[in-house]
């Protein structure tokens, strides 16, 4: 089965300073990346998510990268900002079948 | 982005007793519903993966005569935590996707005690 690798665990920034966090993954068949944000306590909410057939996505400060040669995706956040801090994350999927999701990385952004 | 609910977002309960969490997608039909649990400062473990109107597809581990999935209709999904023990405590989330669509919408998970 799939399996998704996070890095790194924490990252802790200060506001202004970009993040980034890195995801690898193992089946060749994914085709579909999200990224989840969790506020302590709170739901997961989508942010971006990346099909394989394209290498790159912005949506303002928030941007993903695929590199389907290597497995790997990356999601970028600049301008990092205090309400940035939560934990991220990344999720692998095969056709319609169920989310594999990485261990999550811990932003804390520091004014 | 979609919409799903859940409720209770909190129960305390007596051990021995069953617990019923219902997750709603209040905006589109979800044909299929996740189950998940999450342990404190941990990822998402998935639980059961149930489409409606079939019986759920519970993962490895997964006690699933205590853990009861239902998946009745495109909008609602029931999860019963049968005699519930303290160790069943922990946070419970939900989430549902539509018909050959592969984003996951989260709903606000429920937070059980079980004391």
């Amino acid at each position: 089965g799939e399996n998704v690798e996070q890095h790194p665990s924490t990252l802790s920034v200060q506001e202004g300073d970009s993040a980034v966090i890195k995801c690898t993954y193992s089946d060749s068949a994914s085709n579909y990346f999200p990224w989840y944000k969790q506020e302590l306590g709170k739901r997961p909410q989508l942010i971006i998510d990346i099909r394989s057939n394209v290498g790159e996505k912005k949506d303002q400060r928030i941007a993903v990268t695929l590199n389907k040669t290597a497995k790997h995706f990356s999601l970028h956040i600049t301008e990092t900002q205090p309400e940035d801090s939560a934990v991220y994350f990344c999720a692998a999927l095969s056709g319609y079948s169920t989310l594999t999701f990485g261990k999550g990385t811990m932003l804390l952004v520091s004014p | 982005g979609a919409v799903v609910s859940q409720h209770p977002s909190r129960v305390i309960c007596k051990s021995g007793t069953s617990v019923k969490i219902e997750c709603r997608s209040l905006d589109f039909q979800a044909t299929t519903m996740f189950w998940y649990r999450q342990f404190p400062k941990q990822s998402l473990m998935l639980m059961a993966t149930s489409n409606e109107g079939s019986k759920a597809t519970y993962e490895q581990g997964v006690e699933k005569d205590k853990f009861l999935i239902n998946h009745a209709s495109l909008t609602l999904s029931t999860l019963t935590v049968t005699s519930a023990h303290p160790e069943d405590s922990s946070f419970y989330i939900c989430s549902a996707r539509g018909w050959m669509v592969e984003t996951q919408y989260f709903g606000p998970g429920t937070r059980l005690l079980v004391l």
